[in-house]
């Protein structure tokens, strides 16, 4: 059971390039969000997908956009990277059961912006 | 707004002893639910433990049980018998009765020595 997967792990890019972060899961779950971990800021909400067909703002979703493609995936782009979107990105995603839902995380993206 | 504070960047502790980890939230929410995730240096996010809030009894899953002071809204881990594997970052997490949303505590870092 793969639950969560991100690629790519690792990903390098020049300052204002643009990539396309990939998220999918196998948990029928209908929620997923976006983080970015920075150090000692803990876990940061970028974009969040209540359920297919939404998407919606978190804390920092400033130079990001995200797709929620189908109920598995949910992509997170940089259009324009910035050394200060140098972190490490996680995908989770829940199953909302009415009024609390338990989040499942990937293994995470680290990605440096030079 | 609900914030979630963990007063203690670094910790550590011998194998076999017992540590606490401790977290502190904010909140004007009376249903609400708590979380403690781990995160060792693979990256991967693990959740360990979760607390309803409308719940008495503390948490316990194995090793790992909560002391959770609703009043003083307090949400603490303890970890006994510590294992050289319980070497990892400790993240605590609030989540709203009715929100998809969980705001992260900026985490401790536990290190168990030999």
């Amino acid at each position: 059971n793969a639950g969560v997967t991100q690629n790519p792990k690792f990903q390098v890019l020049k300052t204002g390039q643009s990539m396309t972060l990939q998220c999918a899961q196998d948990m029928n779950h209908n929620s997923m969000y976006w983080y970015r971990q920075d150090p000692g800021m803990g876990l940061r909400l970028i974009y969040y997908s209540a359920s297919e067909g939404t998407t919606d703002k978190g804390e920092v979703p400033n130079g990001y956009n995200v797709s929620r493609l189908n109920k598995r995936e949910f992509s997170l782009r940089l259009e324009s990277a910035a050394p200060s979107q140098t972190s490490v990105y996680f995908c989770a995603s829940s199953q909302w059961t009415g009024w609390w839902n338990i989040q499942y995380f990937g293994a995470g993206t680290r990605l440096s912006v030079l | 707004a609900q914030t979630v504070t963990q007063s203690q960047p670094e910790m550590s502790v011998q194998e076999a002893e017992t540590v606490t980890l401790s977290c502190t939230y904010d909140t004007s929410e009376n249903n609400y639910y708590l979380f403690w995730y781990k995160q060792p240096p693979s990256r991967q996010m693990i959740l360990v433990i979760r607390q309803e809030a409308y719940k008495q009894q503390n948490a316990t899953e194995n090793r790992f049980s909560v002391n959770f002071q609703k009043a003083a809204k307090s949400f603490s881990l303890k970890i006994s018998d510590s294992q050289l594997g319980d070497t990892a970052m400790y993240f605590c997490a609030f989540g709203g009765s009715g929100t998809y949303k969980y705001i992260f505590g900026t985490g401790t870092r536990l290190k168990v020595l030999a």
